[in-house]
């Protein structure tokens, strides 16, 4: 079994819907990210967390440490939110999900 | 500020011989991480280093090696490439405030493919 859980494997969405990855992980954590890849490889953190929640623009991350969980919401998809979401864990030595490939259309 | 740097973008090599990749974190940045992604195996931890020092370093044989220099690059070497050694190799930098210390931020790869 992975250290870092991801679900769904692929996700389709209609423009505008609301969108939710979820992450579980088995191993003490000091951080979660959550990243965005995008075709061509780059990647961009979107999130670090500790706790509690976070919020940029229409993306949410929340985390529960006692359920080991995270959830990366995205309201009002659009079509360039289509890219692979990987949940990470650690610092400087990161354990990945798998990802989530989202495809949203128009 | 400039982000992080990878050079080279593509490289192709044949079986056994060596290959050498550069990055170059953002300005300030003195911890730097590699990672490698394939298709099987997704995104795997290589080595980290901070101040010149490995402070970290993940399930991978000793043909993975690296290094970081006072100006805080880093290089990454693998030698007696093997056709699985094939994969995107990201390097992440971070540290470079305190509110936001250990966020990573990722260079745009170097993508190797072994023959």
């Amino acid at each position: 079994k992975n250290e870092v859980e991801q679900s769904p494997q692929n996700l389709t969405a209609q423009e505008g819907e609301f969108i939710t990855i979820n992450c579980s992980y088995s191993v003490g954590i000091s951080a979660l990210h959550w990243l965005q890849q995008h075709p061509g490889g780059g990647i961009v953190s979107l999130f670090m967390l500790s706790s509690g929640k976070k919020k940029h623009g229409r993306l949410i991350a929340t985390i529960n440490i006692q359920e080991k969980h995270s959830s990366l919401h995205i309201t009002a998809s659009h079509p360039r939110d289509s890219a692979v979401y990987i949940c990470a864990v650690g610092e400087h030595d990161m354990r990945f999900g798998a990802g989530t490939r989202l495809t949203v259309k128009p | 500020k400039a982000g992080v740097t990878q050079t080279p973008r593509y490289l192709i090599k044949t079986r056994g011989q060596q290959v050498t990749l550069s990055c170059s974190p953002i300005s300030g940045h003195r911890s730097v991480s590699w990672y490698q992604q394939t298709p099987g195996q997704g995104l795997q931890f290589l080595f980290e280093y901070f101040s010149e020092t490995q402070r970290n370093k993940g399930n991978f044989p000793g043909r993975f090696s690296g290094r970081q220099f006072s100006n805080s690059r880093s290089e990454m070497n693998v030698s007696t490439l093997e056709l699985g050694d094939s994969a995107l190799y990201l390097c992440a930098s971070s540290g470079g405030g305190i509110s936001s210390y250990n966020e990573q931020f990722f260079g745009p790869g170097t993508r190797l493919t072994v023959l």
